[in-house]
């Protein structure tokens, strides 16, 4: 059974532009949740997605948004980059919602905002 | 607000050596406890998952246990491996995951 992937795995990005994530949760998994990991902050929640649903939102502005797919396949899009973005972004998916559920972790997105 | 601590930072032993890894949360109204292992650049690899109405878990020489009352998890890493050098995150689960900041652990032969 293939694990989260998540697409591109590295990108570098200027200040004011905007950037997609992409990330495919394991088969049969319908929970999506995206998290940033930076050296200061350590690893923070995102969002949750759940049945093309957001289920749940972490303390981030809202140039920082999301969507799911009725693959459960999702999407997260940082609008107006600032210097402070760069970070590695990680989805991770759940058979049901997050809450109660192991959550599996794909290998990231390296975002560099230069 | 719930906040999670592991202790030590960082540990640094020679291969063989038996390991504990503590884990510390303010909140005890957690769905479970899930202790995960990062390689450098890297995601995330779940390691065991303790349902809230658990107390230890066990795969291979990894064993965790969580005593919900006190606010505490360990990670038990039984004759250690230079393989095992990682950083390892414990994490509890209310509607999301909150991470500790890890304890960095080196294995040396």
């Amino acid at each position: 059974k293939a694990g989260v992937t998540q697409t591109p795995r590295y990108l570098i990005k200027t200040r004011g532009q905007q950037v997609t994530l992409s990330c495919s949760p394991i088969s049969g998994h319908r929970s999506v949740s995206w998290y940033q990991q930076t050296p200061g902050q350590g690893l923070q929640f995102l969002f949750e997605y759940f049945s093309e649903t957001q289920r749940n939102k972490g303390n981030f502005p809202g140039r920082f948004s999301g969507r799911q797919f009725s693959n459960s396949r999702s999407e997260m899009n940082v609008s107006t980059l600032e210097l402070g973005d760069s970070a590695l972004y990680l989805c991770a998916s759940s058979l049901g919602l997050a809450g109660g559920d192991e959550q599996f972790f794909g290998p990231g997105t390296r975002l560099t905002v230069l | 607000k719930q906040e999670v601590t592991q202790i030590p930072a960082a540990l640094s032993v020679p291969e063989g050596e038996n390991l504990v890894l503590n884990c510390s949360f303010t909140d005890s109204a957690i769905y479970n406890l899930q202790w995960f292992r990062q390689d450098p650049g890297k995601g995330l690899t779940s390691l065991l998952l303790i349902q809230s109405s658990q107390r230890e878990q066990t795969s291979g020489r990894l064993n965790a246990s969580l005593d919900k009352s006190s606010g505490r998890s360990t990670l038990y890493i039984a004759a250690s491996q230079p393989g095992d050098s990682a950083t390892y995150l414990c994490a509890v689960n209310t509607d999301k995951l909150i991470f500790g900041t890890g304890t960095r652990l080196q294995v040396f032969p």
